[in-house]
């Protein structure tokens, strides 16, 4: 299987510390994602870093990718109370000529107050 | 709001019935994936279509099926519902046919009794 796996599967830190989540994966791909998720809702897209890239930013948000060791992190920098949420990677490869996005069990943040 | 509609929101029935959870995707979008989420499976991929076509088959159960229409909505199919059915049911949309974000709809959450 080439599911992402998140670690830690949960984490809990104080308002305005980072945090940093890990995602693993195990065959080649042509993207990898990040999706957050808040309790119950749809799933929403934060970044995609392409397997040619080493390191993505989109506002508080740092992504690196490190095909060698089929890794990627989030960092959320400066955390606030409102990033509470379930955060997912997802890889991207074609298998048999489509291309299957694939999830991961995704890491729920907690930030305290 | 992601602009992908999933119908309905919420849904109870009992073990051995049929059930359909539709889907309209972003305008435009060609490409519609299914995907189930439960609490000890994280999120699945179900089944891809692309221009009313499938396109790819994930971890989808032969009582289940799907479909995508002309207008490009389309429908997940369930029967012979068991207890273990029981999930939130994502539909998700994107333009293109392999590369590209998701936009997800807010689920379809489906118990069995």
């Amino acid at each position: 299987s080439q599911q992402g796996e998140e670690d830690p599967q949960a984490l809990s830190i104080q308002e305005g510390e980072n945090a940093t989540m890990n995602c693993s994966y195990k065959t080649s791909i042509n993207n990898l994602q990040w999706y957050r998720q808040n309790s119950g809702r749809g799933l929403v897209h934060l970044i995609l870093i392409r397997s040619n890239e080493r390191e993505k930013h989109s506002g508080r948000l740092r992504v690196t990718l490190d095909t060698s060791k089929k890794s990627s992190s989030l960092l959320i920098t400066a955390s606030r109370a409102a990033d509470t949420a379930s955060y997912f990677c997802a890889t991207a490869a074609i298998i048999q000529g489509a291309q299957k996005l694939v999830f991961g069990q995704g890491t729920r943040l907690t930030i305290n107050p | 709001d992601s602009g992908v509609t999933q119908t309905p929101k919420h849904l109870i029935t009992a073990t051995g019935q049929r059930v359909t959870l539709r889907c309209s995707p972003r305008s435009g979008d060609l490409s519609v994936y299914w995907y189930q989420q439960s609490l000890d499976q994280g999120l699945q991929f179900l089944i891809q279509y692309y221009n009313g076509e499938e396109r790819a088959k994930g971890n989808i159960l032969e009582r289940f099926s799907a479909q995508q229409f002309p207008d490009l909505h389309s429908e997940l199919n369930l029967s012979s519902l068991e207890l273990g059915d029981s999930a939130l049911y994502f539909c998700a949309s994107r333009l293109f046919r392999d590369t590209g974000e998701l936009f997800f709809g807010e689920g379809s959450r489906l118990t069995v009794l």
